[in-house]
């Protein structure tokens, strides 16, 4: 089946540090990729779509110049936490979705990184 | 704005007790709907999905799900569950053109022996 890694699985880092997260699809090719946030308890909140090769689309109230998102390739997409504030800790799940034969294709997730910041 | 609820934080049922999961969302066009479970310490994996026709779809691991339309749900069931199924729920939709999935807060299932 579709296989999504995400990497770091963990990271603790002090504040004002940037974190770099990476999502790889590993046996398909992702044209699109979305990353999640989830806070204890509640559910995934989208925070942007992007599609390789394109700027990343944000959901509202998600800071683009705080959250960078890169999807250079159609196997991987990467997530940047610049100048990351204990505000930022979170659980943090990429996702992506097979887009090769146009029929409506479900979304792959990855095991989601935990950041937290002291 | 597409929005899923699920109304259980939290079920607890004894091993071989039937199980059924709900789901609502609020969505003003066509739906695709969605099941994953999350097993602790484990990333989230496709149950079942819906796109169109039968409305009782049939997951994996003897999970099924029936879309009712009129009432926006989207219930998961299992006629018998096992310690195994010990898991967290998310039911989730996405509309028309595969936009992204939207999920609900997630259920909690815990089968004590």
């Amino acid at each position: 089946g579709a296989v999504v890694s995400q990497h770091p699985s963990w990271v603790i880092c002090k504040s004002g540090t940037s974190v770099k997260i990476e999502c790889r699809s590993l046996d398909f090719q992702a044209t699109t990729m979305f990353w999640y946030r989830q806070f204890p308890k509640q559910s995934l909140m989208l925070m942007a779509t992007s599609n390789e090769g394109s700027k990343a689309t944000y959901e509202q109230g998600v800071e683009k110049d705080k959250f960078l998102i890169n999807h250079a390739s159609l196997t991987l997409s990467t997530l940047t936490v610049t100048s990351a504030h204990p505000e930022d800790s979170s659980f943090y799940i990429c996702s992506a979705r097979d887009g090769g034969t146009g029929i409506i294709q479900p979304q792959h997730f990855g095991d989601g990184t935990r950041l937290s910041i002291l | 704005a597409q929005s899923v609820s699920q109304h259980n934080h939290h079920v607890i049922l004894s091993e071989a007790a039937s199980l059924e999961l709900g789901c609502n969302y609020s969505y003003g066009g066509t739906v695709n709907l969605f099941w994953y479970v999350q097993y602790p310490g484990q990333h989230l994996q496709l149950l079942l999905k819906y796109f169109s026709g039968d409305p009782l779809v049939k997951g994996i691991k003897g999970f099924e799900a029936e879309f009712i339309k009129s009432k926006f749900s989207f219930n998961l069931r299992k006629p018998s569950v096992q310690w195994s199924d010990t898991a967290e729920y998310f039911c989730a939709v996405n509309g028309a053109g595969n936009t992204p999935l939207v999920f609900g807060k997630g259920t909690r299932l815990s089968v004590i022996a």
